[in-house]
C-alpha cells in the first residue's frame, strides 16, 4: 500500500493566490481528515469525512478555507484568497471505522508570501 | 480548541538513557493514541490504548492509559539516535463517541539524543 499521498510537498506563492492542495487516502478507509501542523498551535483539525460525507467542520478558519471529497479516493483542500497567515504544514490523514489510529500523509509545506 | 497538557516540552538525553513523558487533561477520555513524528513527514502511530489500567508494549516503547482515564505516558527504554523526533499524544473524549472521529492532541516533545 503507498499510504496517503499529499501533492504538492512544498507550495510557495504570493498572497491573494488560490492554493489547492490534494489528498489521495488509503483504498479501503473510510474516514479522511485535514490537519494544519503550526509551531504555536500544534496540530489543529480543519474538517474530517466519513463515507465523503463533511462531519465536523468547526476548525476550518474562515470562509477562505473549503475542503471537498468528491469520491472516496480523493480530496481537495482550497483557500482562495491565501494570506501569509496561511502559512504553515497541511496533514492529510485516513482511517477506518473502528480504528483510532489515522494514518498521515507526509503533508503539505506552504509558504504564503 | 482544546489541548491534551503534555509534558515535558523538550528532552535532551545521552544514548542509552531511558525516556519518559505524559499527557493528562480534566476530561475523561476513551482512547489514547502516541504518535511520533520525524522531520519533515507526518504522525506515525507508535501505540493504542484502549482500556483504562491498559499497559501496552511495543519494542523499547511502553505506554499506560491512566486509571483515571485522564492521563497517559510513553516511556522509552535504552534511546538510540533514531528515537529523535517530536511525540505525540491524543486522545477521544468519553463523550461524544460513535461517529465522532476528533481527536484532541497535545502539543508534543521534542527529543534530542545525544549519541
Amino acid at each position: 500500500d503507498a499510504g496517503v499521498i499529499q501533492s504538492p510537498r512544498h507550495e510557495v506563492t504570493e498572497m491573494g493566490q488560490e492554493v489547492t492542495l490534494r489528498c489521495k487516502p488509503i483504498s479501503g478507509h473510510n474516514s479522511l481528515f485535514w490537519y494544519r501542523q503550526t509551531m504555536m498551535r500544534g496540530l489543529e483539525l480543519l474538517i474530517y469525512f466519513n463515507n465523503n460525507v463533511p462531519i465536523d467542520d468547526s476548525g476550518m478558519p474562515e470562509d477562505r478555507f473549503s475542503a471537498k471529497m468528491p469520491n472516496a479516493s480523493f480530496s481537495t483542500l482550497k483557500i482562495q484568497p491565501s494570506e501569509p497567515r496561511d502559512s504553515a504544514v497541511y496533514f492529510c490523514a485516513s482511517s477506518s471505522t473502528g480504528l483510532w489510529g489515522y494514518t498521515f500523509g507526509s503533508g503539505t509545506r506552504l509558504t504564503v508570501v | 480548541g482544546q489541548q491534551l497538557n503534555q509534558s515535558p516540552q523538550s528532552m535532551f538525553i545521552q544514548e542509552g538513557e531511558d525516556v519518559s513523558m505524559n499527557c493528562t487533561s480534566s476530561s475523561i477520555f476513551n482512547t489514547w493514541l502516541w504518535y511520533k513524528q520525524d522531520p519533515g513527514e507526518g504522525p506515525v502511530l507508535l501505540i493504542a490504548l484502549y482500556k483504562a489500567g491498559e499497559l501496552t508494549s511495543n519494542g523499547r516503547l511502553t505506554a499506560q492509559f491512566g486509571i483515571t482515564r485522564k492521563d497517559s505516558f510513553l516511556n522509552i527504554s535504552a534511546s538510540i539516535p533514531s528515537d529523535v523526533g517530536i511525540y505525540f499524544c491524543a486522545g477521544q473524549l468519553m463523550r461524544g463517541a460513535g461517529n465522532n472521529r476528533k481527536l484532541i492532541w497535545g502539543l508534543g516533545t521534542s527529543l534530542a539524543v545525544n549519541p
